[in-house]
């Protein structure tokens, strides 16, 4: 069964701090690797990584993936107040009826204070 | 401009009467999915249409069933619901299996 696991559970800074999120995986047949921003609402798409070592960046976010670890760091630098959310990693399955489902982690619950 | 649409966003049910979902796409994507995320708790996929071929997961229960009419809607029955059954409901479409998601505003479901 596919599995992920997302650390810390909960963080909280002030403004101006940089963050970094951790999301280690176990998948049968692996795709890709989805970060998701949620608010009191559904999640909403940061990025989508397939290939290990190349950083997408979007902003103060980035996120990097690497295949060979199994996992994915997801930052955030000079943390405003509206990047207060749930972060989620989700990874999708290349194989079988399972292609293309995203099996999510527990998500890490963002906190920043003015 | 709102490309997955739910309705409604707030639903009140009562306990064991049957209520419906619709989610709707302005995407003319392929694949629908629903999933059940909890107060705390990470989404999880209840099942997902590909055009018309239905897949369930296997740990869904018999409670939950879904109707894809057209390639623009999509319904998820609750037939009996339980109090566990409380949760946000949340609709989501891609073009293709494992390509991007996207994700509606989703439907929260209370049960009395």
């Amino acid at each position: 069964e596919d599995k992920v696991v997302q650390s810390p559970l909960s963080l909280v800074v002030h403004e101006g701090d940089t963050v970094t999120l951790n999301c280690s995986y176990e998948v049968t047949n692996f795709r890709s690797l989805l970060w998701y921003k949620q608010e009191k609402k559904a999640p909403t798409f940061l990025f989508m990584l397939t290939s290990s070592g190349i950083e997408k960046k979007s902003g103060r976010l980035s996120s990097i993936l690497d295949k060979k670890e199994l996992f994915s760091i997801l930052n955030i630098t000079a943390t405003q107040t509206g990047d207060s959310a749930i972060y989620l990693c989700a990874v999708t399955n290349a194989g079988g009826t399972s292609y293309g489902k995203l099996t999510f982690g527990q998500g890490t619950i963002l906190t920043v204070h003015p | 401009d709102a490309m997955v649409i739910q309705n409604p966003r707030y639903q009140v049910t009562q306990f064991g009467k049957p209520v419906t979902l619709s989610c709707s796409q302005t995407l003319n994507h392929n694949v629908m999915y629903w999933y059940q995320q909890k107060s705390s708790q990470a989404p999880k996929l209840l099942f997902h249409y590909y055009d018309k071929d239905f897949n369930n997961e296997a740990d869904t229960p018999d409670n939950f069933q879904s109707r894809r009419p057209n390639t623009s809607f999509c319904f998820l029955d609750i037939r009996s619901p339980g109090l566990g059954d409380a949760a946000m409901y949340l609709c989501a479409t891609s073009w293709d299996r494992g390509s991007q998601v996207y994700f509606g505003a989703g439907t929260r479901l209370s049960v009395l």
